[in-house]
């Protein structure tokens, strides 16, 4: 059974920083691109960073870049979201997500039960 | 970036109702058009994939089209579960953003 479970989230003052963890299990994670994607409270869905197979690829939102860094750990099969000067904006649920590939249109196939970060003084 | 703009934002319906929404792309993304459901407190389930291939698990009342800019998801007899934030969400480029969603609420 493919499972992604996320940890990590939790309280913290503007410009601190946090870093969370996804654990995959049931599937080889080194056979698929991954993404994180946020929830801010009440709101829609928010893409906030993918990373390919390899690590070869990598991207962020605008609204993340230069401060959010996307890594994987394939041997660990663990998927990584370094988060630094954090604002308050960046208050939400976190989910990690498999990206399906190019036969499922590249589409997040399986989601975590999500991690919240909360960004407050 | 592209823009994906759904329609209606909320809808209220009845049990047994065929319910359509809309997404619109703000430029062309082929069929690279996916759609999700969202219940409370719960992580978004993917349902159709590619504009209109149904995610394994999926029941057939629930289908997809459309092309270019413009898709709909249709749910042909809704059903007491299928009361949910709906999103659509592009995959043809990045950032792949999603539409901000639309409320399925009981009427």
């Amino acid at each position: 059974e493919v499972q992604l479970v996320e940890s990590g989230g939790g309280l913290v003052k503007p410009g601190g920083s946090l870093r969370l963890s996804c654990a995959a299990s049931g599937f080889t994670l080194s056979n698929h691109n991954m993404k994180w994607v946020r929830q801010a409270p009440g709101k829609g869905l928010e893409w906030v960073s993918s990373i390919s197979s390899s690590s070869s690829s990598i991207y962020y939102a605008d609204s993340v870049k230069g401060r959010f860094t996307i890594s994987r750990d394939n041997a660990k099969n663990s998927l990584y979201l370094q988060m630094n000067s954090l604002r308050v904006e960046d208050t939400a649920v976190y989910y990690c997500a498999r990206d399906q590939g190019a036969g499922g249109g590249y589409s997040f196939d399986y989601w975590g039960q999500g991690t919240l970060v909360t960004v407050s003084s | 970036d592209i823009q994906m703009t759904q329609s209606p934002s909320s809808l209220s319906a009845s049990v047994g109702d065929r319910v359509t929404i809309t997404c619109r792309a703000s430029q062309s993304i082929s069929t690279f058009l996916n759609w999700y459901q969202q219940k409370p407190g719960k992580a978004p389930k993917l349902l159709i994939y590619a504009t209109s291939t149904l995610q394994s698990g999926v029941p057939p009342r629930f289908s997809g089209g459309g092309s270019g800019t413009h898709f709909t998801l249709t749910i042909s007899s809704l059903q007491p579960e299928d009361f949910a934030t709906y999103y659509c969400q592009h995959s043809h480029t990045t950032p792949q953003t999603f539409g901000q969603g639309t409320k399925v609420e009981i009427k």
